[in-house]
């Protein structure tokens, strides 16, 4: 299976600043997602990180909040902008595709535990 | 309606018992569906995907009626290591984009 890390692990934000979390696999993957996790909620997905080009997005999730990047095959960055205490959740990355562990299966990153004061 | 549907529980259970978790999805489109296991603080990680043949593995089954929309999960002879949170996540367009039933919650006594 992959092996993903995220960065930060965990964090405690003010309200108004911005944080970049990191997502690392260790093998090239065809795909990568960004989800979050609110308290006591299941995953939502938030955007699709395209190599190259610019994010897709879902509903409700908009490019100015959560700006992404995908530099490569193996790497992915999701910053959350401007924060609230409502964006206090576990961000997750999650990858599929790659040539040693199949295409089908999607396997998640650690998370990173946000709490916006 | 909820794309995905699952009871959240939580279900209480002595150890040895068997469980059955349902779900139900609303899009008869979707493609492929999968049970995932999250422990508390921990990241999602995939149970069993789900055929509609159904499929077994030791101690758990998974079964699709694709006309009813429904998915189920059974666990036999439930281990005090088997309590988590069970996803229903289906898959609408094969895309990778995963919708997450709001989870099951098992709990296995002594």
């Amino acid at each position: 299976s992959a092996v993903i890390s995220q960065k930060p692990s965990r964090d405690i934000c003010q309200r108004g600043t911005s944080l970049t979390i990191q997502c690392q696999v260790d093998s090239q993957v065809t795909m990568m997602f960004w989800y979050r996790q609110q308290p006591g909620q299941s995953l939502t997905l938030i955007a699709t990180a395209n190599q190259g080009s610019e994010a897709t997005y879902e509903s409700g999730f908009v490019i100015d909040k959560f700006p992404i990047s995908r530099p490569n095959l193996t790497f992915s960055t999701l910053t959350v902008s401007n924060m609230s205490p409502e964006d206090s959740s576990i961000y997750l990355c999650s990858v599929v595709g790659s040539l040693e562990w199949g295409t089908d299966t999607q396997y998640f990153g650690p998370g990173t535990r946000l709490t916006v004061l | 309606r909820k794309e995905v549907e699952q009871d959240p529980g939580p279900f209480n259970v002595p150890e040895g018992a068997t469980v059955a978790f349902n779900c139900t999805y609303s899009n008869s489109a979707s493609q492929s569906f999968f049970w995932y296991r999250q422990d508390c603080r921990k990241e999602p990680k995939l149970l069993m995907s789900v055929y509609s043949s159904g499929n077994e593995d030791g101690r758990f089954t998974a079964q699709l009626n694709r006309a009813s929309q429904y998915i189920s999960l059974l666990i036999r002879d439930s281990k005090l290591s088997d309590s988590a949170t069970y996803l229903c996540v289906v898959n609408p367009s094969n895309t990778g984009k995963l919708i997450f039933g709001q989870g099951t919650t098992l709990q296995v006594k002594p």
